[in-house]
């Protein structure tokens, strides 16, 4: 099976840099997903990493150690606009099965 | 419009009356998901299903049914609800094979039972 932690709140200044770190431990890895989900509404799709290393995109950049079962988000210049939670996931092994952690809520301050 | 649609999208009902929430995609994508969402637990799987007439549980089945007769429609049945099934339930989808394949969520449905 899949374990995955994330600290359960952040808080950030508007315009600073903001990390939210996860990690796992899984009997099967096959990519890790960050979803981005406002209260109340469905998640959305932010970045995907299945070998080691940065990907970036935009302000929003992914990082992975597989070795460590380590990842984190990294948000650049963060705005009020992106406080909300931030969903970790595992896809296992065999197919397309995701397994969520529980969330970071970040709230983004001025 | 690529999307996944979900009916209803807020539901009360009582203890033991049967309920639907269909689930419908667009992108032709073979996986389809269900999951429920509450506070504290996050996200989690109910069933899946990889292509049609192929389904399997997850990770919380227990007092769900699902059925993927046509590749674009996977509708979750609660044959006879109960209070710990209140949550909010997520229909998701996505391709298989090469790549990352995202999930595409529907917009949630919030199930209250009675």
């Amino acid at each position: 099976g899949q374990n995955i932690d994330q600290p359960t709140e952040m808080t950030a200044t508007e315009g600073a840099i903001v990390q939210i770190n996860c990690t796992y431990q899984t009997s099967g890895f096959n990519g890790l997903f960050w979803y981005q989900q406002h209260a109340g509404e469905a998640p959305t799709f932010l970045s995907y990493n299945v070998l080691d290393g940065l990907e970036e995109k935009g302000r929003f950049s992914s990082f992975l150690s597989r070795s460590k079962g380590y990842s984190y988000l990294l948000l650049k210049e963060p705005q009020m606009k992106d406080s909300a939670s931030y969903l970790c996931a595992v896809r296992d092994r065999g197919g397309n099965k995701l397994t969520f952690g529980t969330g970071t809520q970040l709230k983004v301050e001025l | 419009e690529a999307q996944v649609t979900q009916n209803p999208r807020y539901l009360i009902t009582v203890t033991g009356k049967k309920l639907t929430v269909t689930c419908s995609q667009n992108m032709n994508h073979e996986y389809m998901s269900w999951y429920r969402q509450d506070p504290g637990l996050g996200l989690r799987q109910i069933y899946y299903s990889m292509n049609v007439e192929v389904t399997d549980k997850g990770d919380v089945p227990e007092g769900y049914k699902v059925s993927r007769k046509e590749k674009r429609n996977f509708p979750l049945i609660l044959e006879s609800p109960s209070p710990n099934q209140t949550s909010l339930y997520f229909c998701a989808s996505s391709s298989l094979g090469q790549g990352y394949n995202e999930q595409f969520f529907g917009p949630g449905t919030r199930l209250t039972v009675l």
